[in-house]
């Protein structure tokens, strides 16, 4: 069946270095590529998204590429902060189906 | 800003009690999701209902859960009896329709549910 795969945390950085989260997916056909976010106790929040391949989501600064020959989608950001600090999971999502997620990856970023 | 609400927010109980979860989705929405995520994991699917239809509960453990959404909008999941390992956070969330794989999915805060 269809997984995520994403790089193990966490992952601790310092305030404006550069972030690369890697994701590697299984799937059939042309599935849709998703990052959410999860701060301390809330629910997911949407990051962005990428609907087929070469589409490139962006949002808050993070930015993601569909890449189909690599089956990868990859989440970057040029300079995180303090307050990018979370859990990121990437998702997939045939159509119409529920969102299959990968683990998670912990963010921690100090000052 | 529209948004996912459920409650309880925490829930504690004792194994062999019954609990109940309750979302209210989106205003329109017609797909609604009830997921769970066991702490340091991704969510998974427990059901997905599309108005007042069950799509897919292939991942729900009959023999304890249900989940209901009668009038197709707001939804409850029950566990009768807990056990130990259903200790996790509850997640529901709503997309607009069933049809497209770009619709996002939109998630409320969750419960969190702790079994003694």
């Amino acid at each position: 069946g269809d997984s995520v795969t994403q790089m193990e945390g966490p992952v601790t950085l310092s305030e404006e270095a550069f972030l690369t989260i890697n994701c590697t997916y299984t799937a059939t056909g042309y599935p849709s590529l998703f990052w959410y976010v999860q701060y301390p106790g809330e629910g997911l929040q949407l990051l962005l998204k990428a609907t087929k391949a070469d589409d490139k989501g962006s949002n808050k600064g993070f930015e993601a590429t569909y890449r189909k020959e690599t089956t990868s989608f990859h989440l970057e950001k040029g300079s995180v902060q303090v307050s990018d600090s979370a859990v990121y999971f990437c998702a997939l999502s045939q159509a119409g189906t529920a969102l299959i997620f990968g683990k998670g990856t912990t963010l921690s970023v100090s000052s | 800003e529209a948004e996912v609400a459920q409650s309880p927010r925490y829930k504690i109980t004792e194994k062999s009690q019954a609990v109940a979860f309750w979302c209210d989705p989106i205003s329109g929405h017609a797909t609604l999701y009830w997921y769970r995520q066991i702490l340091g994991q991704g969510p998974e699917l427990l059901v997905q209902f599309q108005d007042e239809s069950v799509v897919d509960d292939s991942q729900l453990p009959k023999d304890r859960f249900s989940a209901e959404r009668l009038k197709g909008v707001d939804s409850t999941l029950k566990i009768q009896p807990a056990e130990l390992g259903d200790s996790a956070m509850y997640l529901c969330a709503s997309s607009p329709r069933l049809a497209g794989a770009t619709d996002t999915q939109y998630f409320g805060p969750g419960t969190r549910l702790t079994v003694l």
